[in-house]
């Protein structure tokens, strides 16, 4: 039982280029989130996924897309990566309130 | 808008000594209530949490939290810290009932000195 896993765990990338970061749990847990944490800013919803099917705006939406593949995995994509989303990215998943977190992705943008 | 506030943001302890960290949030109705911890380099997980009954709440590795709604706070608190405890502690509150979606606070570094 691995809990919540990311990959990849770091990653530096040049302003403009993409990257799809993975997301995947084992629980059976309907609800996915993804958030970035900032020093001083805590962690700030960029989006999350209720269930199977659906996903919705976060606090902080903006360059990122998403998509809830099945019940198991949802990613996070940057179409065009910019400075200002150099962060630390972490999934999370519930089945009810309490949230179990992933490992979370270190990422760069140059 | 519903927020919760962490006032301290930097705490630095030496080992033994008592440990209080503020957490208050605005939101109307009845509320669940958690701590999060964070170690270095590692990810968050939970450490207590209330959502009924006994107001005190304990957690994980000597840490309690108490509820006070007429203060809208829930503080964390552990009698003698260890070196160990040095880690990010978020706060985190969402609506009974409701979304399951939580609001965090930004957070409160603690570090520990041996």
């Amino acid at each position: 039982n691995a809990g919540v896993t990311q990959t990849p765990k770091f990653q530096v990338l040049k302003t403009g280029q993409s990257m799809t970061l993975q997301c995947a749990q084992d629980m059976n847990h309907n609800s996915m989130y993804w958030y970035r944490q900032d020093p001083g800013m805590g962690l700030r919803l960029i989006y999350y996924s209720a269930s199977e099917g659906t996903t919705d705006k976060g606090e902080v939406p903006n360059g990122y897309n998403v998509s809830r593949l099945n019940k198991r995995e949802f990613s996070l994509r940057l179409e065009s990566a910019a400075p200002s989303q150099t962060s630390v990215y972490f999934c999370a998943s519930s089945i009810s309130y309490e949230q179990y977190f992933g490992p979370g992705t270190r990422l760069t943008v140059t | 808008a519903q927020s919760v506030s962490q006032h301290n943001h930097h705490v630095i302890l030496s080992e033994a000594a008592s440990l209080e960290l503020g957490c208050n949030y605005s939101y109307g109705g009845t509320v669940n209530l958690f701590w999060y911890v964070q170690y270095p380099g590692q990810h968050l997980q939970l450490l207590l949490k209330y959502f009924s009954g006994d107001p005190l709440v304990k957690g994980i590795k000597g840490f309690e939290a108490e509820f006070i709604k007429s203060k809208f706070s829930f503080n964390l608190r552990k009698p003698s810290v260890q070196w160990s405890d040095t880690a990010e502690y978020f706060c985190a509150v969402n609506l009974a009932g409701g979304s399951y979606i939580p609001t965090f606070g930004r957070g409160t570094s603690l570090i520990v000195h041996p």
